[in-house]
């Protein structure tokens, strides 16, 4: 079953502008990943973010992560065309550490 | 870094017929693995969990007879999509977790078309 929702579910941005998205989940966690997925291909790992952290930044990349409201968000800075792809978070969940459940996904298009 | 193999990138097969898909960890050994599938524009679904050795944990409303999931070694599962119809088709991605807490690696997926 899917634990998290995203949104926006859609996203279109210009290069250099922003782009957040938001994922909330239901049960407790162990951690939280994001990953990314160009169109019909695999899954690639971008940041990790365990329960008690709140905040950590790889590169152009800054997580959040508020677990009293059960949310995370990805924050993409100046945006690039090759940013364009699908996001999602996935939560390693509490009561089964061998177990990872991924929200609904963010499409992202970023124009040249 | 960990790399996950996944074997056929791109497959078609009739009605009826069976189709077998193979998920390696190439460079660590990887007790259990993990298979999703995914629609069209969706996000991953959690199929089965595979446990080197044991019988696969399917999630709910996943057709234990329909999907055979062998994890025979630390390194290979498979998935076997038996008598394939029409609405199998998707697309399937596989995961390791690493022993040695790297996380999980996903393989590049399958797409599976059944005509």
């Amino acid at each position: 079953s899917q634990q998290g929702e995203e949104d926006p579910q859609a996203l279109s941005i210009q290069e250099g502008e922003n782009a957040t998205m938001n994922c909330s989940y239901k049960t407790s966690i162990n951690n939280l990943q994001w990953y990314r997925q160009n169109s019909g291909r695999g899954l690639v790992h971008l940041i990790l973010i365990r329960s008690n952290e709140r905040e950590k930044h790889s590169g152009r990349l800054r997580v959040t992560l508020d677990t009293s409201k059960k949310s995370s968000s990805l924050l993409i800075t100046a945006s690039r065309a090759a940013d364009t792809a699908s996001y999602f978070c996935a939560t390693d969940v509490y009561y089964n550490t061998d177990k990872l459940i991924f929200g609904t996904g963010t499409r992202l298009q970023v124009f040249p | 870094g960990a790399v996950v193999s996944q074997h056929p990138s791109r497959v078609i097969c009739k009605s009826g017929t069976s189709v077998k898909i193979e998920c390696r960890s190439l460079d660590f050994q990887a007790t259990t693995m993990f298979w999703y599938r995914q629609f069209p524009k969706k996000s991953l679904m959690l199929m089965a969990t595979s446990n080197e050795g044991s019988k696969a944990t399917y999630e709910q409303g996943v057709e234990k007879d329909k999907f055979l999931i062998n994890h025979a070694s630390l390194t290979l599962s498979t998935l076997t999509v038996t008598s394939a119809h029409p609405e199998d088709s998707s697309f399937y991605i596989c995961s390791a977790r690493d022993l040695g807490g790297r996380g999980y690696t996903f393989g590049s997926g399958t797409r599976l078309t059944v005509v």
